[in-house]
């Protein structure tokens, strides 16, 4: 299995809901990441996670919380997020956080915020 | 500020032609340099990458040549295909820290039949 997967893949929430987006790889990796994807835009780092400790928060808002419940999953919740955090939401992973890794990226989950 | 340039932002190219993409770097700490690509909806995939102590990658019919004096890399399609039409981001990542990259601002790709 080479893949990342998550889900959902498209979810739309008010202002004040809570949802949890969901990503799991297979591949034995030990270092997980979230980025946020505007249009037309690269992806930006949020969170990277290595042997299920979080090692880089990149002055993330507080309304995301990610979390590493095993070495194979990672989520991220959301609550009370504004229009703006609109966005697509990518899930990466990699062998760990040593040179020359490789990062695998999922499908993303596509985020409105109404 | 944008740690790696990316350019052109759009490329039209004809079918079996060569498309190139071209990245700047400043900082030297800097020593995995990954291509993406990506399509409409989808997560970015992994092209091809290269290590600053190779001049030169080829994978099919995707190549980066890397400069390490000049501090700049770029990717040659060759052979454009329509289904190459994407956006391809090209990235860096730091020696030491997290393995987190630094993208490019993107180059979306049209090949015309």
């Amino acid at each position: 299995d080479t893949e990342v997967t998550q889900t959902p893949k498209h979810l739309v929430m008010g202002m004040t809901n809570k949802k949890s987006l969901k990503c799991e790889q297979h591949m034995g990796h030990r270092a997980m990441y979230w980025y946020k994807q505007k249009a037309k835009k690269p992806p930006e780092l949020m969170f990277v996670y290595s042997y299920e400790k979080l090692s880089i928060n990149e002055s993330v808002p507080s309304r995301f919380s990610p979390e590493c419940p095993n070495s194979s999953l990672l989520n991220l919740h959301l609550h009370a997020l504004q229009p703006e955090d609109s966005a697509l939401y990518l899930c990466a992973s990699s062998q760990d956080l040593a040179a020359y890794r490789g990062q695998f990226f999922g499908p993303g989950t596509r985020l409105t915020v109404l | 500020q944008q740690q790696v340039k990316q350019s052109p932002q759009s490329l039209i190219v004809q079918k079996g032609g060569i498309s190139i993409i071209n990245c700047a770097y400043e900082n030297t700490a800097f020593d995995y340099f990954p291509w993406y690509q990506q399509f409409p909806g989808k997560g970015p995939a992994l092209l091809i990458a290269i290590r600053p102590d190779v001049s030169e990658k080829k994978e099919g019919r995707f190549t980066i040549s890397f400069n390490k004096s000049a501090k700049q890399f770029s990717l040659h399609i060759m052979d454009s295909q329509p289904g190459d039409s994407a956006t391809y981001f090209c990235a860096a990542r730091r020696a030491t820290g997290a393995n987190n990259l630094f993208f490019g601002t993107g180059t979306r790709l049209t090949v015309i039949p």
